[in-house]
C-alpha cells in the first residue's frame, strides 16, 4: 500500500478565490493522479501529474482552471482557481502501486464554496 | 473515450444473502480490474483485482469473475454483513489515453440489512 496525506481535509472558501491541495506521499512515484468526485457520483480524473513536465489534462478541464505542480516524486498541489459553487466537491490525489496499477487514494479534500 | 458500465446503481440484501455487481467494458486490450470500497466519508480502498490472464480470484468473502469476451466482470460478496455496506466502484485500467489511466464505474450502494 502507499501512505498518502492529503491537506486540507475540508475548507470553505468564498467564490472567486483559490485553494491549494497538497498531496505528499511516503515514497517516490512516477505518475500522481487528480480525481474530482462530485456529491453521491463516481470519480472523474482531472489530470495526471508527472515530474518535470506538464500535467496531462483530461477532458473537460483545463489548467487555468486547475493547475497542478509537481516539483518532486513525492509532492504534488492541485489548485482550484476563481471558484464556483460548482467547484463544491470532493477532490482526491491518487497513486500507483503494486504491479503499476494498483491505485491508492489521499483521503480527500472536502471543498464547499459559498 | 472508453466507458464502464456498472449496475445495479443501488442493491439491498439481507445480512446473509450474496451480492452480485456486474461492470460491462468496451477496450478488448484492457487488463486490469480493480475493484475499490467507498465507505461513507472514507476514501476508495482497493479490495480487489483481476487482471485478464486469470478468469476469477478469490478472497475469503469476495471473489470477481472475468468473461474477456464477453467484456464483462463482476464482483460477488458472499454472507454478507453489515459492514459491507458502501459503496462499491469496478474500474478498468485504459492504456488508450496518452499514459493510461482507471476509468471508473458509476458505482453500486449497498446496502446490508441485519
Amino acid at each position: 500500500s502507499a501512505v498518502i496525506s492529503q491537506k486540507p481535509s475540508r475548507d470553505i472558501c468564498q467564490r472567486g478565490t483559490s485553494l491549494t491541495i497538497q498531496c505528499q506521499v511516503d515514497s517516490q512515484v512516477t505518475m500522481m493522479f487528480w480525481y474530482r468526485q462530485q456529491p453521491g457520483q463516481s470519480l472523474t480524473l482531472i489530470a495526471t501529474a508527472n515530474q518535470g513536465s506538464e500535467a496531462t489534462y483530461e477532458s473537460g478541464f483545463v489548467i487555468d482552471k486547475f493547475p497542478i505542480s509537481r516539483p518532486n516524486l513525492t509532492f504534488s498541489t492541485l489548485t482550484v482557481s476563481n471558484m464556483s459553487p460548482e467547484d463544491s466537491s470532493i477532490y482526491l490525489c491518487s497513486v500507483l502501486r503494486g504491479q503499476g496499477s494498483e491505485a491508492f487514494f489521499g483521503q480527500g479534500t472536502r471543498l464547499t464554496v459559498v | 473515450g472508453e466507458n464502464v458500465e456498472q449496475h445495479p446503481s443501488t442493491l439491498s440484501v439481507q445480512e446473509g444473502d450474496s451480492a452480485v455487481i456486474k461492470c460491462t467494458y468496451s477496450d478488448s486490450a484492457s487488463n486490469y480490474f480493480p475493484w475499490y470500497k467507498q465507505e461513507l466519508g472514507k476514501r476508495p480502498q482497493l479490495i480487489i483485482d483481476i487482471r485478464s490472464n486469470v478468469g476469477e480470484k478469490k478472497d475469503q468473502r469476495i471473489a470477481v469473475t472475468l468473461n474477456k469476451t464477453a467484456k464483462h466482470f463482476s464482483l460477488h460478496i458472499t454472507e454478507t454483513q453489515p459492514e459491507d455496506s458502501a459503496v462499491y466502484f469496478c474500474a478498468e485500467w485504459w492504456s488508450g489515453g496518452s499514459q493510461g489511466n482507471l476509468i471508473f464505474g458509476k458505482g453500486t450502494k449497498l446496502s446490508v440489512k441485519p
